[in-house]
């Protein structure tokens, strides 16, 4: 069965480290792969997306996510982390019916 | 830019009653969805429809009902609030045609008392 794991549930950088946040799927074939964010008492917004082709992804405030096939992985990396990144991380396989599957999330923070 | 929009931001139901959350659209998307988040779960999908006039079940349908009207408006409805009902909800929309990209609402927070 389709599944996406995100395992580390809290991560704690200071201001300025680079920052990874990992994920790891289940699924058979080549999936859709998003990462979104969530800041405090707000809906997701899209950070980036994989659909076919490079495997690094840019995408918005200097994220960046890498895919590999090989280790079922879609890592999210920024080079230099504000204090404003502190909110929680969701990634997210989509079907080809549309629906997602959801990792648990990871809550970041960043301390000065 | 997609907007996505829910009403009410917060609630707070009785036991027994009946909760109706709406969620409207103008990014003429087919597909609607509700989720909602509980702590150390993520997202779980409630209903989710491909259009006017459809509906279908998600992974935690129980004591959940759905209806697409139009296409712009998709709204959830419990018709017998339970406490384990309070959560916080999100509504979606997202487009057709090899773009899997979706666009959440700012949530509603309802507690069931």
């Amino acid at each position: 069965a389709q599944s996406v794991t995100q395992p580390d549930a809290r991560v704690t950088v200071s201001e300025g480290a680079s920052l990874q946040l990992r994920c790891k799927y289940s699924y058979s074939g080549t999936p859709y792969l998003f990462w979104y964010v969530q800041y405090p008492r707000q809906g997701l917004q899209l950070l980036l997306k994989y659909y076919s082709g490079d495997p690094v992804v840019q995408g918005v405030n200097g994220f960046e996510a890498e895919f590999s096939k090989s280790n079922s992985s879609f890592h999210l990396r920024k080079a230099s982390v504000h204090w404003s990144d502190s909110a929680v991380y969701f990634c997210v396989l989509s079907e080809r019916n549309y629906k997602y599957v959801f990792g648990a999330g990871t809550r970041l923070k960043v301390i000065a | 830019e997609a907007a996505v929009t829910q009403s009410p931001r917060n609630k707070v139901a009785v036991t027994g009653g009946k909760v109706t959350l709406s969620c409207n659209q103008t990014n003429n998307h087919n597909n609607m969805y509700w989720y909602r988040q509980d702590t150390g779960h993520g997202l779980r999908l409630i209903h989710y429809s491909y259009g006017a006039g459809s509906t279908e079940k998600g992974d935690i349908p129980d004591g959940y009902k759905a209806s697409r009207p139009s296409q712009e408006n998709f709204s959830l409805i419990l018709e017998l609030a339970t406490p384990s009902q309070t959560s916080v909800y999100f509504c979606a929309s997202g487009s057709t045609g090899g773009l899997y990209e979706q666009y959440f609402g700012p949530g509603t927070r309802l507690t069931v008392l």
